[in-house]
């Protein structure tokens, strides 16, 4: 299956600062990239999709303004949580979809753990 | 709206005994429907998928049939693991958007 990278794999920064987390598709170009947040215990909640070359469109209830989505090219998308507090804190995983093989499928990041101090 | 159900957790089997985490969908039309699995600490991974109705994904001895009359897709194994401890989750997708998850469920075995 196709293979999604992310980095940092884990992250404590201090109140107030900017996080930079990225997903990257290995091995396919990526038109589309979904940016999950997950709480301990609980499912993935949608934050956004991420598409190439446009704005990324946000879930109801999430800040565009705090959590800032790039997707500049096609194997890179990068989420910025800006002026982050403890709130923040959570694990973050991105997936991406190969439009080209399985348009349906989409392969998740392995996860990045933000804890704020 | 398009939605997903699955059985409340935590399962807890035995090394080798059979398994059955039930998933039931909501969604007009044909969606994929998939299994996706969590351990600790990870991402998810596919673990099998289904595009069809009456369509069997299976993968390192789980199954899924896809049943379009009871709007069903339950995860079985005939015999688990310790390995397979992790939490287990049933999703839909259709026409390209993005994944509809169910809550996810806990499975625990021991040895």
């Amino acid at each position: 299956g196709a293979v999604v990278s992310q980095h940092p794999s884990r992250v404590i920064c201090k109140s107030g600062t900017s996080v930079k987390i990225e997903c990257r598709s290995l091995d396919f170009q990526a038109t589309t990239m979904f940016w999950y947040r997950q709480f301990p215990k609980q499912s993935l909640m949608l934050m956004a999709t991420s598409n190439e070359g446009s704005k990324a469109t946000y879930e109801q209830g999430v800040e565009k303004d705090k959590f800032l989505i790039n997707h500049a090219s096609l194997t890179l998308s990068t989420l910025t949580v800006t002026s982050a507090h403890p709130e923040d804190s959570s694990f973050y995983i991105c997936s991406a979809r190969d439009p080209l093989r399985e348009p349906d499928t989409q392969y998740f990041g392995p996860g990045t753990r933000l804890t704020v101090l | 709206g398009n939605s997903v159900t699955q059985m409340e957790g935590p399962v807890t089997l035995s090394e080798e005994a059979f398994l059955t985490i039930n998933c039931t969908y909501t969604a007009t039309g044909y969606p994929s429907l998939f299994w996706y699995v969590q351990y600790p600490g990870e991402g998810l991974q596919l673990l099998l998928k289904a595009t069809k109705a009456d369509d069997k994904g299976s993968n390192k001895g789980f199954e899924a049939t896809y049943r379009k009359e009871t709007t069903s897709f339950h995860l079985e194994k005939g015999s688990v693991q310790v390995s397979d401890s992790a939490v287990y989750f049933c999703a839909l997708n259709q026409a390209g958007t993005a994944l509809i998850f169910g809550k996810g469920t806990t499975l625990s075995v021991s040895s």
